[in-house]
């Protein structure tokens, strides 16, 4: 079975700093894709960024970018000049990439506060 | 685009009672997915409906059911509430056959049993 762990359940940061998130999944899959998840007080899960295993490039959304390294199973979040909007729960996920929509295994998540 | 919506936002029930939670996707969207988080965790796969068919099913018992009606919407039900299903529900929509399988969520329905 899938799992992803995060380990960090809290971190802060000051505003316009940056701070990485950090992850590790366990697959016995060669594709899938993994996500940052970003759930603020509203409940709603917005997606932050998304890897596809077979690409090499670490994805980027401008302020966004993770560091995916495949061989080590991890897969972290850099969060660049960090905003007031910015402070949430992150949440790491996983889906096999089998084509059509499959579920999503999600960390138990990490929460961010921004500081003034 | 109204988005994934769910209903209804919150609701109290009592032990052993049944609930029923209600989805519409997103404009063009065809899966739905059930996710329940509990507080401080992430959330659970608990199933996901196409062509009004249960396609994948999580680790949950026969007292979570679902359906999903010919203009995709979709319904959570759950039988026989236990103090242990207050949580936030969510429902995910996406496509089957979009290049891109992004998942768009609701809001979520907080369910306490008491």
């Amino acid at each position: 079975a899938q799992t992803v762990t995060q380990s960090q359940p809290e971190m802060s940061v000051q505003e316009a700093e940056t701070v990485t998130l950090s992850c590790t999944y366990d697959t016995s899959e060669s594709d899938y894709y993994l996500f940052w998840y970003k759930q603020p007080p509203s409940r709603q899960m917005i997606l932050v960024i998304r890897q596809e295993a077979y690409k090499q490039q670490n994805a980027t959304e401008n302020r966004f970018s993770v560091n995916f390294q495949k061989a080590a199973k991890s897969f972290s979040l850099k969060i660049s000049d960090s905003q007031l909007g910015d402070a949430a729960m992150y949440f790491c996920a996983y889906s096999r990439r089998k084509g059509g929509s499959e579920k999503l295994v999600f960390g138990k998540g990490m929460k961010l506060t921004v500081n003034p | 685009d109204a988005g994934v919506t769910q209903s209804p936002t919150h609701l109290i029930k009592t032990r052993g009672q049944q609930v029923t939670l209600r989805c519409s996707p997103k404009s063009g969207h065809d899966t739905v997915s059930w996710y329940q988080q509990a507080l401080g965790q992430g959330p659970q796969f608990i199933f996901q409906y196409y062509e009004e068919e249960e396609r994948q099913r999580g680790n949950f018992p026969d007292r979570f059911s679902g359906h999903q009606f010919p203009n995709y919407s979709s319904e959570l039900n759950v039988n026989a509430l236990l103090l242990g299903d207050s949580a936030l529900y969510l429902c995910a929509s996406s496509s089957v056959t979009a290049v891109n399988t992004e998942a768009f969520f609701g809001q979520g329905t907080r369910l306490t049993v008491v």
